[in-house]
């Protein structure tokens, strides 16, 4: 089945700084790769997801790129603000078939923006 | 619109009970899934629902189990609890046609002492 690693497990840059996570997946099968942030005691929200027809895609401060051939995909957060800090998880998924609802999730980042 | 709700939002039980958890998706939504998250680690998959009938499961045990009724609505139920079954259990939906964004909901908080 899937597997999804992710790094570095904590992070910590400068307000103003940039952010990049990394993760990488097993199953060349998977063409969905949603990346959450989940605050202290909240629910998991999307932030931003890529479909493996495309390799890049941006969201105001946050981008993200998809490499198929070597199987792994970014978070890039850009000019980082406190509010940025959380924990963020990337996700793999075959988008197609009913699968959707199957996500596997990478262990997470912890990001803390200091100001 | 309301998002997706579940309840109880916190609960406490000893080793060898039996816990039922409670889901409402998001109004349209005719999927549901489950997923545990041990505090410190990533959510885990558990099950995918759609139109009432099983589409997924993840590697839990047979004391883990689920349905979805005709509202849509959902219940994940765990039988002779064990201390390793403390975790934060979200439920999610999705419209699953046209696209796979998953939306969560708070979670029911899960402590077995």
């Amino acid at each position: 089945g899937e597997n999804v690693e992710q790094h570095p497990s904590t992070l910590s840059v400068q307000e103003g700084d940039s952010a990049v996570i990394k993760c990488t997946y097993s199953d060349s099968a998977s063409n969905y790769f949603p990346w959450y942030k989940q605050e202290l005691g909240k629910r998991p929200q999307l932030i931003i997801d890529i479909r493996s027809n495309v390799g890049e895609k941006k969201d105001q401060r946050i981008a993200v790129t998809l490499n198929k051939t070597a199987k792994h995909f970014s978070l890039h957060i850009t000019e980082t603000q406190p509010e940025d800090s959380a924990v963020y998880f990337c996700a793999a998924s075959m988008d197609y078939g009913g699968s959707q609802g199957n996500l596997i999730f990478g262990k997470g980042t912890k990001l803390s923006v200091k100001p | 619109d309301a998002g997706v709700t579940q309840s109880p939002t916190h609960l406490i039980k000893t080793r060898g009970q039996q816990v039922t958890l409670r889901c409402s998706p998001i109004s349209g939504h005719k999927s549901v899934s489950w997923y545990q998250q041990v505090l410190g680690q990533g959510p885990q998959f558990i099950f995918q629902y759609y139109e009432k009938e099983e589409r997924g499961r993840g590697n839990f045990p047979d004391r883990f189990s689920a349905r979805q009724f005709p509202n849509y609505s959902s219940e994940l139920n765990v039988n002779a609890l064990l201390l390793g079954d403390s975790a934060l259990y979200l439920c999610a939906s999705t419209r699953l046609q046209g696209g796979g964004e998953l939306f969560f909901g708070e979670g029911s908080r899960l402590t077995v002492l």
